[in-house]
């Protein structure tokens, strides 16, 4: 069956600017979870939504955000982004909270 | 708050070595404990999930187990081979309704397989 799929790949934006990012996870997950990966901090959970809800949220501020759809599509948005917020995004998705499973992420730049 | 530590950071072996990497967390009521692995630049690749109520799992020459109550866990890579060169990442899935969907990570352990 398909894995997790992040769109796009590759993003560069300016500072400033802001950002969405998809997550379209494995058919029959309704959980979906988003995390950043720096090589200082390591992966930090963003937020989790499960059947259009969110249902925990990590310690990031209020400039990023999320939603999720009825097909369990998700989505992520950065406002004003700062060069610190140039990452790696990855997005996993679970059934139920079991084997989680990740996409490839999308690497994003800000210049 | 929990805390996943994983020794060593980085671990460089010849091929056809066996190889421990180890992973501790501080806050044992958790629900499940994953092992990941990562190559540059990529997604995480699931290895092995162990739930709470296991010891240990295994899928080929990989072989993790689980120590609750001490809050370890290992990861036992068999016969290594240069392709097994990636990140492996520890992380735990805590119990209880606080923590929904939310995996904390360990740093990882950089290992690298000479031919």
């Amino acid at each position: 069956k398909a894995g997790v799929t992040q769109t796009p790949r590759y993003l560069i934006k300016t500072r400033g600017q802001q950002v969405t990012l998809s997550c379209s996870p494995i058919s029959g997950h309704r959980s979906v979870s988003w995390y950043q990966q720096t090589p200082g901090q390591g992966l930090q959970f963003l937020f989790e939504y499960f059947s259009e809800t969110q249902r925990n949220k990590g310690n990031f501020p209020g400039r990023f955000s999320g939603r999720q759809f009825s097909n369990s599509r998700s989505e992520m948005n950065v406002s004003t982004l700062e060069l610190g917020d140039s990452a790696l995004y990855l997005c996993a998705s679970s059934f139920e909270g079991f084997e989680a499973f990740f996409g490839q992420g999308t690497r994003l730049t800000v210049v | 708050k929990q805390e996943v530590t994983q020794i060593p950071a980085a671990l460089s072996v010849p091929e056809g070595e066996n190889l421990v990497l180890n992973c501790s967390f501080t806050d044992s009521a958790i629900y499940n404990l994953q092992w990941f692995r990562q190559d540059p630049g990529k997604g995480l690749t699931s290895l092995l999930l162990i739930q709470s109520s296991q010891r240990e799992q295994t899928s080929g020459r990989l072989n993790a187990s689980l120590d609750k109550s001490s809050g370890r866990s290992t990861l036992y890579i068999a016969a290594s081979q240069p392709g097994d060169s990636a990140t492996y990442l520890c992380a735990v899935l805590n119990a209880g309704g606080t923590s929904y969907g939310k995996l904390t990570f360990g740093q990882g352990t950089i290992l690298t397989v000479h031919p």
